[in-house]
């Protein structure tokens, strides 16, 4: 049963472009995620979001900006993407700002920069 | 920081064989999670395991707290198990959760 839901599936664009990726969760939870799946399948946190206030920013390029309206939505955006941000994108949400609430998953972002 | 290493990196096997998948971690852990992700992307929760044995399904996952492990077990693979199974641990006192680079499964008919 799908309760995080990212738009759009899949994105390309040319070095330079901005983007924006959305991402709106269902279940009532506190928090939610970015991270980036880069080509070996590893994932790496970009931002966490607890009541709209950003409590984990990895190192991430300033490029990069998460917006948040409300606790359901987490969109994220790349002012001038680069080739090295082709990658997929996945959205979570958790219950709580906790260690052991499990993480519930978008489909992903799918972005293709040429 | 959380080190998560998984083996195999990858598996092949027939329709029917059984699966074992490991996950080791660096540092004391209160929460461990199994993922699924399809050959399409989408990232879906197994089941969470900090601790003992979990079953769902044809899954077994056993965690050894003290020992840093933990396996996921599939029993009578089918061809729609292929995929990356991903473990993944949240460190003590932080909301950051820390992957693996997951297993590789492909299940051939």
């Amino acid at each position: 049963e799908t309760a995080v839901f990212q738009t759009p599936n899949y994105h390309v664009t040319q070095v330079g472009n901005e983007v924006s990726f959305n991402c709106k969760q269902t279940l009532g939870h506190d928090t939610m995620y970015w991270y980036k799946q880069d080509s070996k399948k590893l994932l790496k946190i970009m931002f966490s979001y607890n009541n709209k206030q950003l409590i984990v920013n990895e190192t991430v390029p300033r490029r990069f900006s998460p917006q948040s309206s409300d606790k359901a939505h987490l969109n994220l955006r790349i002012k001038s993407v680069e080739p090295e941000d082709s990658a997929v994108y996945l959205c979570a949400s958790s219950l709580y700002w906790a260690s052991q609430n499990t993480l519930y998953f978008g489909a992903g972002t799918r972005l293709s920069v040429l | 920081g959380q080190q998560v290493q998984q083996s195999p990196a990858s598996l092949v096997l027939q329709e029917g064989e059984n699966a074992e998948l490991q996950c080791n971690f660096s540092s004391t852990a209160t929460q461990l999670q199994w993922f699924y992700q399809s050959p399409g992307g989408s990232l879906v929760s197994l089941l969470s395991n900090p601790s003992g044995t979990k079953h769902t399904g044809r899954l077994t996952s056993t965690t050894v707290t003290k020992e840093r492990r933990s396996s996921l077990h599939i029993s009578s693979s089918q061809t729609t198990d292929s995929g990356t199974y991903l473990c993944a641990i949240p460190p003590s006192n932080t909301n950051k959760v820390v992957f693996g680079t997951g297993t590789r499964l492909q299940v051939l008919p």
